[in-house]
C-alpha cells in the first residue's frame, strides 16, 4: 500500500549548520509533498509543500527538493537556529484526501 | 473562525466508556481529516469528509470507531467501548476543496483511557 520512510528519526545539529531530512515514497501516482514542522502540544504546521510539476522550492532558509524518478524528497535548512528544533513530517498525497505522513524527525539544534 | 478548533483539548476517560471529539474546520473548507498520533509516532489517516459526506473511511481501525459531519462544518468523532490502545492525540485538520494543498491542523484533543 501506499508508503512514506522518512529518516533520520533523530538529528542534532550545531547553530548555524544545515540539517537535511530526507523522505522516500511509494505511491507513483503522488503529486503534492507537504513538510510540517510539530512542535510540543500543538498540531503540525505546514512550512512548506511541492508539486510534482517542480523539482525544488526555496522560502528564506528553507528549501524542499523533488526526484520524481527516484520517488524522493528532502527538507533542506540551513543557517539552524535553535527555534528549529522540533519534530518534522514529511507527506505525500494524491492531490486529493488523505496525507500519508512519515514517521517524524525530531531535529535538535544546539546553541 | 481563525483556525481550526478542536474540543477537548484533553479527555480521560475509563475503559469501555464512549468519548465524542469535535473538530470546528475554517469557515468554507470542505474537506476536513482526522488523524491519530500515537506517542512518538507519526499521524495514522482516519477517515476523511468531503462536504457530509466520507469517500475514504479506510483508516478507521475497527467499527468502535465512527465520525459525522453535518451542515459541511462540525465533524465528530466517536469512540465507543474505549480501550487503553485508543490512547493518542486525535488531529483534525481541513482544507479549502480536499485538492491536496493548504491543510490546516488544529492542536488536537490528547485521549487518555485508563
Amino acid at each position: 500500500g501506499e508508503n512514506v520512510e522518512q529518516h533520520p528519526s533523530t538529528l542534532s545539529v550545531q547553530e548555524g549548520d544545515s540539517a537535511v531530512i530526507k523522505c522516500t515514497y511509494s505511491d507513483s501516482a503522488s503529486n503534492y509533498f507537504p513538510w510540517y514542522k510539530q512542535e510540543l502540544g500543538k498540531g503540525p504546521q505546514l512550512i512548506i509543500d511541492i508539486r510534482s510539476n517542480v523539482g525544488e522550492k526555496k522560502d528564506q532558509r528553507i528549501a524542499v527538493t523533488l526526484n520524481k524518478t527516484a520517488k524522493h524528497f528532502s527538507l533542506h535548512i540551513t543557517e539552524t537556529q535553535p527555534e528549529d528544533s522540533a519534530v518534522y513530517f514529511c507527506a505525500a498525497s494524491r492531490g486529493g484526501g488523505k496525507l500519508i505522513f512519515g514517521q517524524g524527525t525530531e531535529l535538535s539544534v544546539k546553541p | 473562525g481563525a483556525g481550526v478548533s478542536q474540543s477537548p483539548s484533553n479527555k480521560v476517560t475509563e475503559k469501555g466508556k464512549d468519548v465524542e471529539l469535535r473538530c470546528d474546520p475554517i469557515s468554507g473548507h470542505t474537506a476536513l481529516y482526522w488523524y491519530r498520533q500515537s506517542l512518538g509516532q507519526g499521524l495514522e489517516f482516519l477517515i476523511y469528509f468531503q462536504g457530509n459526506s466520507a469517500p475514504d473511511k479506510s483508516g478507521l481501525p475497527s467499527d468502535r470507531f465512527s465520525a459525522e459531519r453535518t451542515g459541511g462544518s462540525v465533524s465528530t468523532l466517536t469512540i465507543q467501548r474505549t480501550q487503553q490502545e485508543d490512547s493518542a492525540v486525535y488531529l483534525c485538520a481541513s482544507s479549502p476543496q480536499g485538492q491536496g494543498g493548504d491543510y490546516t491542523f488544529g492542536s488536537g484533543t490528547r485521549l487518555t483511557v485508563v
